[in-house]
């Protein structure tokens, strides 16, 4: 069974850092693609960004370009996500989704989220 | 960007009605346009991928179609279970983009 756990959220000072990390189970973490989703409170889902499955390609949203970056460790089926310069409108629910193998974009399996909140 | 509206934003349906819920995408994403249903609090779900391929394990009254810059999603036999919001996704094109969403609730 496919298992995602997202952490690493909690409340973050505009101008801030944040890593989140994404533990995956279930399948050979090294031959998918991942990518990070988020959800505003109360607001629809906006994918953030995408990797392959060696590491070696990453896509962002141009909301986050310059200041997010993924990667991944195939050694310890983790993801992660680096922000920095954090804003109040990177408040939201951050979902980890298994993609495709070889190729980012159709998000067949989902983690449960964490939140992050930016706020002074 | 592709662009990605919905409509209705909102539909209200009786248990085995047929609803239809249609996106339209701004530019064509070459059939790389998926269905997602989210249940409150929850996490979404892939019901559907590239346009008309119903995901392993999803009932077959959920079903796609569409072509070029028009989709539709049907469920052709409302449940109760099925109260969720509904989201398109363009994944042919970067940056990867969703549909505002579709709220359906039973009437």
């Amino acid at each position: 069974e496919v298992q995602l756990l997202e952490s690493g959220g909690g409340l973050v000072h505009p101008g801030g850092s944040q890593r989140l990390s994404c533990a995956a189970s279930g399948f050979t973490f090294s031959t998918f693609a991942m990518s990070w989703v988020r959800q505003a409170p109360g607001k629809g889902l906006e994918w953030v960004s995408g990797i392959s499955n060696s590491g070696g390609n990453t896509y962002y949203a141009d909301s986050v370009k310059g200041r997010f970056t993924i990667s991944r460790d195939n050694s310890r089926n983790t993801l992660y996500l680096q922000m920095i310069s954090l804003r109040a409108e990177d408040t939201a629910l951050y979902y980890c989704a298994k993609d495709q193998m070889f190729s980012v974009g159709l998000h067949r399996n989902w983690g449960q989220g964490t939140l992050l909140i930016v706020s002074s | 960007d592709i662009q990605m509206t919905q409509s209705p934003s909102s539909l209200s349906a009786s248990v085995g009605d047929r609803v239809t819920i249609t996106c339209q995408a701004s530019q064509d994403p070459n059939n790389y346009l998926n269905w997602y249903q989210q249940k409150p609090g929850k996490a979404p779900e892939l019901l559907i991928y590239d346009a008309s391929h119903l995901e392993t394990g999803v009932p077959s009254r959920f079903s796609g179609s569409g072509s070029g810059t028009d989709f539709t999603f049907t469920i052709s036999s409302l449940q109760p279970e099925d109260i969720a919001t509904y989201y398109c996704q363009q994944y042919g094109n970067l940056p990867f983009t969703f549909g505002p969403g579709t709220k359906v609730n039973i009437k």
